[in-house]
């Protein structure tokens, strides 16, 4: 099964722009990659998924390069609402991790 | 659509007590599962059920038991609670068990076990 690793924690300010990189180095052909952000006391929720290069929806961008053992979560211009963990996954890997935790400040 | 519903919210037993968490999702989904997520931690799956009537083994499946009562309903119990299994625990649910369907997870329930 795909691992992923991650960064423990990270600190931004409000209207930064805030990059989370998951390495994921034994990621299978077929995998895709998933982001999900979890809010305390609550379950996590999706954000976006992808495959390969770049998806984009209303929340966030996902960059992937061509190897594909990496990939990255970019939140544009964060806010206090944007403080969660974020968790990077691997097709068929239900291990979440521990994630990253951010936390914005004003 | 409720989506993802746990019962109960909270609980507090006693070492060796038993108790049912409840699962139910309204979203006509084949796959259940239950993680738990204990203090600063990620979350750990303990079993999930593919389709109706399967179920498996996660991570961390010892101390619990689940059943798929149906489609619907997938519940998770613990037959002689310990303090390790102090948690929160949380059911999730997915359209198939294939890695890119999003999984869609309920409010959680805190248990605390003395």
């Amino acid at each position: 099964l795909a691992k992923t690793t991650q960064p423990i924690s990270m600190d931004s300010y409000e209207g930064q722009e805030v990059n989370i990189t998951c390495s994921h180095n034994n990621i299978a052909t077929n995998d895709y990659i998933t982001w999900y952000q979890q809010f305390p006391s609550q379950g996590p929720r999706f954000i976006i998924q992808g495959y390969k290069t770049k998806v984009t929806n209303e929340v966030a961008s996902l960059f992937i390069p061509a190897d594909r053992k990496s990939s990255t979560l970019s939140l544009p211009r964060v806010s206090l609402s944007d403080t969660a963990v974020y968790y990077c996954l691997v097709s068929n890997d239900m291990r979440f991790g521990a994630g990253t935790r951010l936390t914005v400040k004003p | 659509n409720a989506g993802v519903t746990q019962t109960p919210k909270f609980q507090v037993l006693k070492t060796g007590q038993s108790m049912t968490l409840q699962c139910a999702q309204d979203m006509n989904h084949n796959s259940m599962y239950w993680y738990r997520q204990d203090p600063g931690m990620g979350l750990r799956l303990i079993y999930y059920s593919a389709s109706e009537g399967t179920t498996d083994k996660g991570e961390v499946p010892n101390g619990y038991n689940v059943s798929r009562l149906n489609k619907r309903e997938f519940s998770l119990r613990l037959e002689s609670a310990a303090p390790s299994q102090t948690s929160v625990y949380f059911c999730a649910s997915t359209l198939r068990h294939v890695g890119t369907d999003t999984q869609y997870f309920g409010p959680g329930t805190r248990l605390t076990v003395l």
